[in-house]
């Protein structure tokens, strides 16, 4: 079965740049979105369709796919940036989920 | 705005059968399909499956689709799940979310817990 695979924990200093990595087999080929969810809440669509943004949503939060690989990258990190975030694509009319990663910002 | 909002919380016993509901407001519910997605406790999403709210076409996971039905009442634009035989591993937040199938999901409804005890 087709597997999406994401880093357990990423850690950055407030004002930088995380990156955080969902890789699976052909993965550029579909796309890909990505949700932040945040302890005690459901989850928020942050990117879909690899790289856009849904409405209300800052524009430091952009993605990209390409290869095995796409990424979430947060510019200029905020402490209300500290959040699970899981990627996620289909395959064979499956939904899959990364396991997830815990983004800190300290 | 748009919401799903869901049942409260339940308490099943190990073999038990749960159904949990999501209303949906907001916008026009034979446009969009429903995704159930559970979460056990301290762990990350997993998708149970979609229906549509157009037809009723249902699509299940694989290692769910011989315990789960999803069903809708288009008068009330209200989506059900039901789980059956339910173990204690089936404890979890459960959560019914809007989307189109082979595509991403845009709002989530506040989520039911499950607790499966005996």
């Amino acid at each position: 079965s087709y597997e999406l695979t994401q880093p357990p924990s990423v850690s950055v200093s407030p004002g930088q740049t995380a990156s955080i990595t969902c890789s699976g087999d052909k993965l550029g080929n579909k796309y890909v979105c990505w949700y932040q969810q945040k302890p005690g809440q459901s989850p928020v669509l942050v990117i879909y369709q690899d790289t856009k943004r849904p409405s209300g949503i800052p524009e430091r939060f952009s993605g990209s796919s390409s290869g095995n690989t796409a990424t979430l990258t947060i510019s200029g990190t905020q402490p209300m940036d500290e959040a699970d975030y899981y990627c996620q694509a289909w395959d064979s009319s499956t939904m899959i989920f990364g396991g997830g990663t815990k983004l800190t910002v300290l | 705005q748009v919401q799903l909002v869901q049942s409260g919380a339940e308490v099943k016993k190990p073999g038990a059968s749960v159904k949990v509901s999501c209303k949906a407001s907001g916008y026009t519910f034979t446009s969009y399909g429903i995704s159930w997605v559970r979460q056990a406790p301290g762990q990350g999403l997993e998708w149970m499956g979609w229906i549509s709210g157009y037809n009723g076409h249902t699509k299940y996971a694989q290692k769910l689709q011989d315990r789960v039905t999803m069903t809708t009442d288009t008068s009330t634009s209200t989506v059900y799940m039901e789980l059956r035989s339910l173990r204690s591993d089936d404890t979890a937040l459960y959560y019914c979310a809007r989307g189109f199938s082979g595509s991403y999901i845009d709002f989530w409804g506040q989520g039911t817990l499950v607790t499966v005890s005996s």
